[in-house]
């Protein structure tokens, strides 16, 4: 079975912090990461893809890969009430396949 | 900024009923696909499909359900014979990448279906 693990938090952060979100996943042969914030009651939107080790920065957005340990994360820099949602991991091997999320609140 | 548009918002059905979920995907993107998100539940993958054909299915996209391209514009879902455990929101995306390992999927805002 091909996993997608992620803290489902909630995770709590004060505005202006950095949060720090997680994933894992199982299937070796994945090939790209993405992320995606999803708020309640919406629609999933893309806010980060990641195809080789390392980092790639968007705005206040870094994602990290590392394919030898099976894990990538998204770090949200200057964080804003307005990140409060949920974050989906999705990894690519045959199909995509999302974590559970991980539920973000950035109090003011 | 195009996007993909999904109808209808909301779908009631009776167990039993056949429905059909509608999607024009951004017109110039290649792959489609279909998701479902129960309620609290993670999002799972349903089919994708490239140049009218599926290119991918799950265990979840049995015979009950079947995909089609009707006509330039429109993406559709067919569940044959609804049960109770597909009430869901439907989610379809798509994506303008011909390598499929670095396709960024961009998803329309969803047809919440109740069946009762």
């Amino acid at each position: 079975q091909k996993e997608v693990e992620q803290n489902s938090g909630p995770l709590s952060v004060p505005e202006g912090a950095i949060a720090s979100l997680n994933c894992t996943y199982s299937d070796r042969g994945s090939q790209s990461f993405f992320w995606y914030r999803q708020y309640s009651g919406k629609s999933p939107e893309l806010i980060m893809s990641i195809y080789s080790n390392g980092d790639k920065e968007d705005g206040r957005f870094t994602a990290q890969l590392n394919k030898a340990s099976q894990y990538v994360s998204l770090l949200i820099r200057d964080s804003q009430p307005s990140d409060s949602a949920t974050y989906l991991c999705a990894v690519v091997g045959d199909d995509m396949r999302f974590g559970a999320g991980t539920r973000l609140t950035v109090k003011p | 900024e195009p996007e993909v548009t999904q109808t209808p918002s909301h779908q009631v059905t009776q167990m039993g009923q056949e429905v059909i979920l509608r999607c024009v995907p951004i017109s110039n993107h290649l792959y489609f696909y279909w998701y479902r998100q129960i309620l609290g539940q993670k999002v799972e993958f349903l089919v994708s499909f490239y140049n009218n054909e599926i290119s991918e299915k799950s265990e979840i996209f049995d015979d009950q359900f079947s995909v089609e391209r009707p006509d330039g514009s429109n993406f559709t879902l067919k569940i044959r014979s609804t049960k109770l455990e597909d009430s869901a929101m439907y989610f379809c995306a798509s994506s303008d990448q011909i390598d499929r390992s670095s396709y960024e999927q961009y998803f329309g805002p969803g047809t919440r279906l109740t069946v009762t």
